[in-house]
């Protein structure tokens, strides 16, 4: 158990809608990452942020986006959701944003399936 | 552009046999992190090794090994011995310093089996 928690675990919802995920770091952790991974592009790096504040940005559509809260932790929102948005979404967190210094912690996932 | 490849799509090897999983990576930055992650059946990933540009030391940790070559950016992962409990998918990720943050790529992966 890497202490990063994420809900739900799988969701099933239809084209053109919208969800949000939902992770909580590790604690004392304050470097949220989220990451999506499907068959076709696999694993991308979509956003970082940092103690509330966006730090880095990846292959992230206009479609996400994502907060972290006062409370560190972090929503990721998909809306006008796709097929192709079908994945698994990480959530990672580390002690600094310093990525290099400290390894991420992933959680264990959301299942996103779009119909 | 940051680039990362596993050229290694899957590998089958027997129980006991030593299997060397290879990663190239493609940077313009002189300070960057290596990492090596492991993905099993169940779909958790797990970090195993990071490596930051600066330190070219090999590493061994039990079964598991490192080597980091710069010459040649490169960053192989040998597992001595393999045990079927090593079948899973090794992801290679690279970091790099963005603005603020760290960028964080992942190579396609390479999908091990390890065979009883």
């Amino acid at each position: 158990d890497s202490g990063v928690t994420q809900t739900p675990k799988h969701l099933i919802t239809a084209t053109g809608q919208r969800v949000t995920l939902r992770c909580s770091p590790r604690s004392g952790d304050l470097s949220v990452y989220w990451y999506q991974q499907s068959l076709d592009q696999g694993l991308q790096f979509l956003i970082q942020y940092y103690n509330g504040e966006e730090r880095a940005k990846g292959n992230i559509l206009e479609r996400f986006s994502a907060q972290q809260f006062p409370d560190l932790h972090s929503e990721l929102n998909l809306s006008s959701l796709e097929l192709g948005d079908s994945a698994l979404y990480f959530c990672a967190s580390s002690v600094t944003f310093r990525v290099g210094s400290n390894e991420q912690f992933f959680g264990p996932g959301t299942r996103l399936t779009v119909l | 552009a940051q680039k990362v490849t596993q050229a290694q799509t899957e590998i089958s090897v027997v129980e006991k046999e030593d299997v060397t999983l290879d990663c190239v990576y493609e940077t313009r930055d002189t300070t960057y992190y290596l990492f090596w992650y492991k993905q099993p059946p169940s779909g958790e990933l797990v970090f195993l090794i990071r490596r930051n540009s600066f330190d070219e030391q090999n590493e061994i940790s039990g079964r598991y090994s490192w080597n980091f070559q710069k010459s040649t950016s490169s960053f192989n992962f040998t597992i001595t011995a393999s045990q079927v409990v090593d079948s899973a998918v090794y992801f290679c990720a690279l970091s790099e310093v963005e603005t603020g943050g760290f960028k964080t790529i992942f190579g396609a992966g390479t999908r091990l089996f390890v065979k009883a």
